[in-house]
């Protein structure tokens, strides 16, 4: 089936130190997003990628970064985590992402949950 | 700015009876898309409805149903005959020109 993979499921990392979370389709979707979800909390957008065009969401700190080498993966980095870092991070792909289409509509991943310790 | 609220943090319904989930939004486009989406505990965010914001009919998939008020920019959930596997926190989303901006949720119980 296709589907939205995200490695691994639960991450612990130590205060400071960096990580980099994991995200895979095989839906051959040409955006993908990753999102930050604290508890109760709605989730709230880093950044996305259109293709290979990066977009940074305003309030996204410096802290965190990422990468897509290809159509099918896209990483999160945070450089150096901090307690406040400590959240669902979910990875999303949608075929396209404007307004003008019916395929807009985001398949998301099972999240990675982090812990900072 | 789009914005998106839920008033309601949590709801309860009894098995079999239905529900109504409240979101309102705001946005100064005159075409976007209007989704519910269902995280269960644990479990990965799914789509459960989407509604286009110039289709004046409200969209239904089985047991969901929407009103969609366009002047009023409401958009409510209800859930007909609900079942234990409704159990989950219940998302309200909007894109317009920008990516996805949820409400902050409504978390629903089902009582057997």
């Amino acid at each position: 089936d296709a589907m939205v993979i995200q490695n691994p499921r639960y991450q612990v990392t130590q205060f400071g130190k960096p990580v980099t979370l994991s995200c895979s389709q095989t839906l051959n979707h040409n955006v993908m997003y990753w999102y930050q979800q604290k508890s109760s909390q709605a989730p709230k957008l880093l950044f996305h990628y259109y293709d290979k065009d990066f977009n940074n969401e305003a309030d996204t700190p410096d802290n965190f970064q990422s990468r897509r080498p290809n159509t099918s993966f896209c990483f999160l980095d945070i450089r150096s985590p901090g307690l406040g870092d400590a959240a669902m991070y979910l990875c999303a792909t949608s075929r396209d992402s404007s307004r003008w289409v019916a395929d807009n509509e985001q398949f998301f991943g099972p999240g990675t949950r982090l812990t900072v310790l | 700015a789009q914005t998106v609220t839920q008033s309601q943090p949590e709801m309860s319904v009894q098995e079999a009876e239905t529900v109504t989930l409240s979101c309102t939004y705001d946005t100064s486009e005159s075409d976007y898309y209007l989704f519910w989406y269902k995280q269960p505990p644990s479990r990965q965010m799914i789509l459960v409805i989407r509604q286009e914001a110039y289709k004046q009919q409200n969209a239904t998939e089985n047991r969901f149903s929407v009103n969609f008020q366009k002047a009023a920019k409401s958009f409510s959930l209800k859930i007909s005959d609900s079942q234990l596997g409704d159990a989950a926190m219940y998302f309200c989303a909007l894109t317009g020109n920008t990516p996805l901006v949820f409400g902050k949720g409504t978390r629903l119980s089902v009582i057997a």
